[in-house]
């Protein structure tokens, strides 16, 4: 089973602030996902990067893929309090099964 | 319903006993699976079915754990003999078919005494 290594594990930051979480492997996975996850609450999928050295924005996070397809970044621009939570990226494996980094805490302070 | 369904959302039981968590998908996906999320751990991948047929059962921790999915749609994944260990939540996802995105639902979250 490959694994994912996410950093940092905890993030506390003021309102506005950028940050950028990183997920690790030593392997290649064939897509990545990044998901924001809320207490009591299932994983909500933010975006799926497929292509290496693929950049996708949404609002303001932007997420990248490895040109080698092993490792993945989200950087938050101006961070707001709705943005905390637990971020988790996820690798494809083949037969569709996903794996998981531990996550990343983010809290964000007004 | 829109979302997958979850029940129940909290169980808590004896050491010892069987437990059996159930998963409600998306109507018309195909494809389901199981995950488990320990404190402070990402998501531990259990089991997933196309259709009723569960290609890879290699996550499962144990034989103590099974799952079936019946008629395409409601799964249901049976812990026996519980142990303290088997505290987590525990998630289940659906998806249109295989390699498509995974729309999770809220948990069950199980504590063993």
């Amino acid at each position: 089973t490959q694994l994912l290594e996410q950093s940092p594990q905890f993030l506390s930051i003021q309102e506005g602030e950028n940050l950028t979480v990183y997920c690790n492997s030593s392997s290649v996975f064939s897509s990545l996902q990044w998901y924001r996850q809320e207490p009591g609450e299932g994983p909500v999928l933010l975006v799926t990067v497929v292509t290496g050295g693929e950049v996708k924005k949404l609002k303001r996070l932007t997420f990248q893929f490895g040109d080698a397809r092993k490792d993945s970044s989200l950087h938050i621009t101006a961070a707001q309090p709705g943005d905390t939570g637990l971020y988790l990226c996820a690798g494809e494996e083949g037969g569709n099964k996903l794996v998981f980094g531990a996550g990343t805490i983010l809290r964000v302070k007004s | 319903g829109a979302g997958v369904s979850q029940s129940p959302s909290n169980k808590v039981t004896e050491k010892g006993k069987d437990v059996e968590l159930r998963c409600d998908p998306i109507s018309g996906h195909t494809a389901l699976y199981w995950y488990r999320q320990s404190l402070g751990q990402g998501l531990e991948f259990l089991i997933y079915f196309q259709g009723n047929s569960a290609p890879d059962k290699s996550g499962l921790p144990s034989d103590r754990f099974s799952a079936e999915r019946t008629g395409g749609s409601v799964s249901t994944l049976t812990i026996q003999r519980t142990q303290q260990e088997d505290s987590a939540v525990y998630l289940c996802a659906s998806s249109w078919v295989i390699n498509q995105p995974q729309h999770f639902g809220d948990g069950t979250r199980l504590s063993i005494l």
